[in-house]
């Protein structure tokens, strides 16, 4: 089947520190993967995605490489910020014959980011 | 567009109680689907609806209805609400183009149920 493992969190961060989220996948066929971002108090919402490997995501100074050989979608910002403060998933999606849409995400690594 | 919308926000039960959580799209999305979101473990599939008087179960259906009349709502129905369904609800959409699903998910702002 397939599935997401993600770092356990929090992440504990100083402003302006380099962020990494390590994030690794297996999966049946050729995915999506994608970084979800939920503020407090508020719901998911899509950061970036991937389509093919080798591509780049980038939203608001995140980036996140398709790493088919390594099965990997790490995210990483060079500066963070403390409205960066949030919990983050990732997520991948694999097409099927069927048209299944159900994706699978990970279990979410909180990001702390202190002044 | 309002997006994903739920109602209500937070909502307290007693044991046995019932009650619907509304949730409601307007961007005509084929897809749409119900999460449960616990400390530790990450979103869980409820229900979910590939269209208009489509659904089928996911992870944790158990306690829990749906029903799809309409592209824009999916209502989720507890039946009989026991303290173990204490959760932050989340409703999403998706939609295809050309046949091709964007995989990409819309969600809600979430309900947060307790039930003492």
């Amino acid at each position: 089947g397939n599935s997401v493992t993600q770092m356990e969190g929090p992440v504990t961060l100083s402003e302006e520190a380099f962020l990494t989220i390590n994030c690794t996948y297996t999966a049946t066929g050729y995915p999506s993967l994608f970084w979800y971002v939920q503020y407090p108090g508020e719901g998911l919402q899509l950061l970036l995605k991937a389509t093919k490997a080798d591509d780049k995501g980038s939203n608001k100074g995140f980036e996140a490489t398709y790493r088919k050989e390594t099965t990997s979608f790490h995210l990483e910002k060079g500066s963070v910020q403390v409205s960066d403060s949030a919990v983050y998933f990732c997520a991948l999606h694999v097409p099927s014959s069927g048209g299944s849409y159900i994706p699978t995400f990970g279990r979410g690594t909180s990001l702390i980011v202190h002044p | 567009n309002a997006g994903v919308t739920q109602t209500p926000k937070f909502q307290v039960l007693k044991t046995g109680q019932s009650m619907t959580l509304q949730c409601a799209q307007d961007m005509n999305h084929e897809y749409m689907s119900w999460y449960r979101q616990d400390p530790g473990m990450g979103l869980r599939l409820i229900h979910y609806s590939v269209g208009a008087g489509i659904t089928d179960q996911g992870e944790v259906p158990n306690g829990y209805n749906v029903s799809r009349s309409t592209t824009e709502d999916f209502p989720l129905r507890l039946l009989s609400a026991a303290p173990s369904q204490t959760s932050v609800y989340f409703c999403a959409s998706s939609y295809s183009s050309h046949g091709v699903s964007s995989y990409e998910q819309y969600f809600g702002p979430g309900t947060r149920l307790t039930v003492t």
